[in-house]
């Protein structure tokens, strides 16, 4: 699976957008992004995943460049719940299924 | 459906005795994995099973981790003998196989080896 590339840390104010970006200049035709969070003490949660397409559901957007070697998760109203570490994740769907966890992104909403 | 439980939440053990985890994944899901998380290493894949199958226990750290799932409700991960070095919080996730699948992880469990 492609290694990814995130900023240790951001901070974004409440109400705005949080846009957290990741590299992945590796990734092959046939390998997913994914975007996972993980809130103080709790397990990872899953955000959203794409290929190709700008994906959109509730929690977040994912605008993925058209050479798929970057990509920007958007929460578009951050609020202090949103306080996590972000974890983008770049995976062949195939039948194992594994996520490999990088160090992430620590996004801190300031109120 | 309850997600994915693990218990116990917490465990405080001494150094040398056995320690077992333990996690029900989510009903009809086929795949199971085992994290675990400290400071230093991030989270980190342990082992994981397809159909009550382990796959890939690469990511076992030593002999003394030892993980089964003898059907597709439970599986445990063993401990023996436990170090202080062990001290993680340790996730269980489970995954329904299909296109667009997501990972559903529990809260894991916290071991203090003392």
């Amino acid at each position: 699976d492609a290694k990814t590339t995130q900023p240790p840390s951001m901070d974004c104010a409440e109400g705005r957008a949080a846009n957290l970006p990741c590299n992945h200049s590796t990734i092959s035709g046939n390998e997913y992004v994914y975007w996972y969070r993980q809130i103080h003490s709790q397990g990872p949660q899953y955000i959203i995943h794409g290929l190709k397409n700008n994906e959109t559901n509730e929690m977040a957007s994912l605008i993925i460049t058209e050479d798929r070697k970057s990509s920007t998760l958007i929460l578009p109203h951050a609020t202090l719940r949103d306080t996590a570490v972000y974890y983008c994740i770049v995976r062949v769907w195939d039948s194992s299924y594994k996520l490999i966890f990088g160090s992430g992104t620590r996004l801190l909403v300031r109120p | 459906d309850a997600g994915v439980i693990q218990s116990p939440r917490h465990e405080v053990t001494e150094m040398g005795q056995e320690v077992t985890l333990r996690c029900k994944p989510i009903s009809g899901h086929d795949y199971l994995f085992w994290y675990r998380q400290t400071m230093m290493r991030g989270l980190e894949l342990l082992i994981y099973f397809n159909n009550n199958v382990p796959i890939d226990d690469s990511g076992m750290p030593e002999d003394r981790f030892s993980a089964k799932m003898p059907n597709a409700s439970f599986s445990t991960l063993k401990i023996q003998p436990s170090e202080p070095r062990d001290s993680a919080v340790y996730f269980c996730a489970s995954v329904q196989r299909g296109l667009d699948t997501e990972a559903f992880f529990g809260q894991g469990t916290r071991l203090t080896v003392v």
